[in-house]
């Protein structure tokens, strides 16, 4: 079945204390992204990756990183949470970035939350 | 600045009613407009894809409309089911430069209700 798979579903930690979210997807995707989504304020994408190890900021990276070393795997990486990270984060996939109409697929969600 | 204002912010409907949702953007240069459905804590799914020369697109009972002109979007939700509390989400993609891709930009979303 083709997914967009995250790990963990649901997280808590505390300020500071590292942590990684996996995301896989089974489509053999060349775009991944990553987004996050607030009450009120929408989605608003963190990084995305238009292929292996080419990645780039989108509208909120402040905080976070990723890397794109295999086409299947898109993590993304808090060095140090904090309290505003506290969100539902989630993971996308589509064919490509050039090409318009390729539809993206979404993963199922993590929701963090930093204390 | 790219942006996209969807209203109403929620609605409630009765069962077996129809609906429209509205969505403004002022994303340039345009690309194609997408609507998403979301269930509460779930991912968004793709309703449609448009583009600039597509002005409406059906799935199942959704129906979307464009116009490109006054930039503008609906989605039509006819005899709507318990299964449509959800939010829906209005995406304009920009057109970018290869290296750098499509820019999507979110509206707000609408929040939807179905009542029995």
């Amino acid at each position: 079945e083709a997914q967009v798979t995250q790990n963990p579903r649901y997280l808590i930690t505390v300020t500071g204390k590292k942590l990684t979210v996996t995301c896989s997807q089974n489509m053999n995707h060349e775009y991944m992204s990553w987004y996050r989504q607030d009450p009120g304020l929408g989605l608003r994408q963190i990084y995305y990756s238009m292929n292996v190890e080419v990645t780039d900021k989108g509208d909120v990276p402040e905080g976070y990183k990723v890397s794109r070393k295999e086409k299947r795997n898109f993590p993304l990486i808090l060095e140090s949470p904090s309290p505003n990270q506290t969100s539902l984060y989630f993971c996308a996939s589509s064919l490509t970035g050039t090409l318009s109409s390729y539809e993206q697929y979404f993963g199922p969600g993590t929701r963090l939350t930093v204390t | 600045k790219n942006q996209v204002e969807q209203s109403p912010q929620s609605l409630i409907i009765l069962e077996g009613k129809n609906c429209t949702l509205q969505c403004n953007y002022t994303v340039s240069p345009f690309s194609n407009l997408r609507w998403y459905k979301q269930d509460t804590g779930r991912g968004p799914v793709s309703l449609t894809i448009m583009t600039f020369s597509e002005n409406t697109k059906s799935n199942g009972r959704y129906t979307a409309t464009l116009d490109a002109d006054t930039k503008q979007s609906s989605l039509h939700i006819t005899a709507s089911q318990l299964s449509d509390s959800a939010s829906y989400i209005c995406v304009v993609s920009a057109k970018g430069i290869k290296a750098a891709g499509n820019k999507l930009t979110f509206g707000g979303g609408t929040r939807v209700l179905v009542k029995p």
